[in-house]
This record gives C-alpha cells, sequence and structure tokens, in this order.
C-alpha cells in the first residue's frame, strides 16, 4: 500500500532558526511528490511539485528536494507568517489521479 | 481567476438530513478532485473527474455519497442520511490535464453533523 510518513508532527522555531521537515514515502512507483501549506480553517496552498530523484525547488524561503525515498522541505530563517500546517502528498504511477497524503506537520515559528 | 470555488463554507445539519456541497473549479480546469479531510489528518481522496465522466472512486465513498459533474463545469457531492462520523472539510481540488499535474485546492466545506 502506498504510504507516506511526515516527521516531525510538530515544530516549533525561532524566528530565523532554520530547520527541515521530512516526508517519507514507499509507492510503488512516483509520478510526482507534492508540497502544500495549509492554514488553519482553509484549503492547501500549493508550493512544489518535484518528478524526480535530484530534483530541487525553491520558493522565497522555503526549498523543497527530493530522493528515491524522502522530501525534505527546508525552511531558512523562518518568519512567524511561516507558522502553518505543511503537507506532502505522492501521486502514484499506475494511472490514478489522486494524491496519497500525510498527516501533515505542524510549524510554529515565534517572533 | 479567482481560484477553486466552494459553497457553503459551513454546513451544520442534523443526523439523518442530507447535504450537498457544489465545487467551482479555476476556468479551463479539466480535471476536479472531491477530498475529504478531519482534524489532525491530510486529506483522504474520495473521487476524481475528467470533464463530465467520474473516473475513479474511493472505497472511502460509500453509497450515501455521490457526486456529479454535469457539463464538465462546476461539481456537486451530496451526502444523503448523513452521520456524525461524515463530519469533516470536504475539499475541492482542480487542475488541467497536461499542466504538469499542478492540483489547486479550494477553501473547503465544514460539515458538521449534530
Amino acid at each position: 500500500e502506498d504510504q507516506v510518513t511526515q516527521s516531525p508532527e510538530a515544530l516549533r522555531l525561532q524566528e530565523g532558526e532554520s530547520s527541515s521537515l521530512n516526508c517519507s514515502y514507499t509507492v510503488s512507483g512516483l509520478r510526482g511528490l507534492f508540497w502544500y501549506r495549509q492554514d488553519p480553517g482553509k484549503g492547501p496552498e500549493f508550493l512544489f511539485t518535484l518528478y524526480s530523484a535530484g530534483e530541487e525547488k525553491e520558493k522565497e524561503r522555503l526549498k523543497a528536494t527530493l530522493t528515491k525515498k524522502e522530501s525534505f522541505l527546508h525552511i531558512t530563517a523562518p518568519k512567524p507568517e511561516d507558522s502553518a500546517t505543511y503537507l506532502c502528498a505522492v501521486q502514484v504511477k499506475g494511472g490514478s489521479e489522486k494524491l496519497v497524503f500525510g498527516k501533515g506537520m505542524k510549524l510554529t515559528v515565534n517572533p | 481567476d479567482t481560484g477553486v470555488s466552494q459553497d457553503p463554507r459551513h454546513k451544520i445539519t442534523k443526523r439523518g438530513q442530507n447535504v450537498t456541497f457544489r465545487c467551482d473549479p479555476i476556468s479551463e480546469h479539466n480535471r476536479l478532485y472531491w477530498y475529504r479531510q478531519t482534524l489532525g489528518q491530510g486529506p483522504e481522496f474520495l473521487t476524481y473527474f475528467q470533464n463530465e465522466a467520474q473516473l475513479e472512486k474511493s472505497r472511502l465513498l460509500s453509497d450515501r455519497f455521490s457526486a456529479e459533474r454535469p457539463k464538465g463545469s462546476f461539481s456537486t457531492l451530496e451526502i444523503q442520511r448523513t452521520e456524525q462520523g461524515d463530519s469533516a472539510m470536504y475539499l475541492c481540488a482542480s487542475s488541467r490535464s497536461g499542466s504538469g499535474n499542478t492540483i489547486y485546492f479550494g477553501e473547503g466545506s465544514w460539515l458538521t453533523v449534530v
């Protein structure tokens, strides 16, 4: 069964304290790995899609990387407005269009 | 383009009543998805449409759930005879085939069954 595991489940950082969020996955064949940001009571906001091992994408203070077994979301010098839940999801080869999500990682950045 | 639009944003209903949610995808997006999310969990896939055809359904989609996309534009998700376990946020998403699989979500419709 295709699985996505995110760790840690929650993370508290001080403003400016860089860190990384981990997303490990077990799938029969990876078609794409997605990162979303979700604020309380709102829908997920698209951040990145990664397709192959070695690929990296950046957006402001966020950088996503992908290996054959996991993805990392690096947050450099975070600000309080980066506080949110970060969701990782995979899309699997074989015809299904569904995304399989992890449980998410709640990030709190204190000023 | 205002993104994926969902209505209503919040719905409180009594157990046993029927509820319907509407989703308007981003214009020109031919793919539409429904997901369900409960507190502390990631979204779970329910169903997927390409144009007006429902191509994929999760086993989570019991007989009480039905989704339609009659003209390949907006979609509705109906839950019949609601149960307390149906309380969740129902998320709609859309994408355009050939766009590199970028899937955009709406703000969700919160359902509380009392």
